[in-house]
């Protein structure tokens, strides 16, 4: 039972433009939701969080949204550089699992120059 | 400091070799994870310590052996492993869930790991 879903496998954007990456949610125990981008043997980097009383958080070129009643979370990158080519996961965590995250199964984005 | 370490980069071993994997943070985290991952997959959760005692075992083979020493290292030990064992090995490290709920896992850069 996979509970957090990122059904795009890959995404291509232009250079400049927004890029848009989404995630699905089953449980609705989750209240904190997270991304992390990772290059290829790295480790995953930490972009960004939303605790679940909110539906918006911003930093610098990335934004991620939280929909509670449709279950979807998305992060917006503006505008897209090519160095932002990487894999994002979706990931999410609720007071139940402890300190347990669990995992989307990542999007490649490919920002085109 | 924000960073885990995690040393060797690389290791190459044989199936009946035994080594260590290890890992270091200095964010007084009281969390600590080891993970592994395949190419194109999520990281896939082995063990979580929570002030220094094992709190999550995710069914991983005993040929997989973790220690948490102190709060600021963990160490996961490697003995007769298989080849499809073979995988990037992190390391990462937050505040218990119980002290806060914004629990962003730190991670560190792995260690490629193949069996022959």
């Amino acid at each position: 039972d996979q509970q957090v879903k990122q059904n795009s496998p890959s995404l291509s954007v232009q250079e400049g433009r927004i890029s848009i990456l989404n995630c699905d949610y089953t449980n609705s125990m989750f209240d904190y939701f997270l991304w992390y981008k990772k290059y290829p043997a790295e480790g995953p980097t930490f972009l960004i969080s939303i605790s679940s009383i909110k539906d918006k958080n911003e930093d610098g070129r990335f934004t991620v949204f939280l929909n509670k009643s449709a279950k979807h979370l998305s992060l917006h990158i503006v505008p897209s550089q090519p160095g932002d080519s990487a894999v994002y996961f979706c990931a999410a965590s609720a007071v139940w699992s402890g300190s347990r995250l669990t995992f989307g199964e990542g999007t490649q984005l490919t920002v085109n120059p | 400091d924000t960073e885990v370490t995690q040393t060797p980069k690389h290791l190459v071993m044989g199936m009946t070799n035994k080594k260590s994997l290890k890992c270091e943070q200095h964010m007084g985290h009281r969390a600590m994870y080891w993970y592994k991952q395949k190419a194109k997959k999520p990281p896939e959760l082995m063990f979580v310590y929570s002030y220094e005692k094992l709190s999550i075992n995710e069914s991983v083979p005993s040929r997989f052996s973790p220690e948490c020493p102190n709060s600021s290292l963990l160490n996961l030990h490697l003995h007769a492993l298989q080849p499809e064992d073979s995988a990037l090995y992190l390391c990462a490290s937050s505040l218990y869930r119980g002290e806060s709920s914004y629990n962003e896992q730190f991670f560190g850069p792995g260690t490629r790991l193949t069996v022959l």
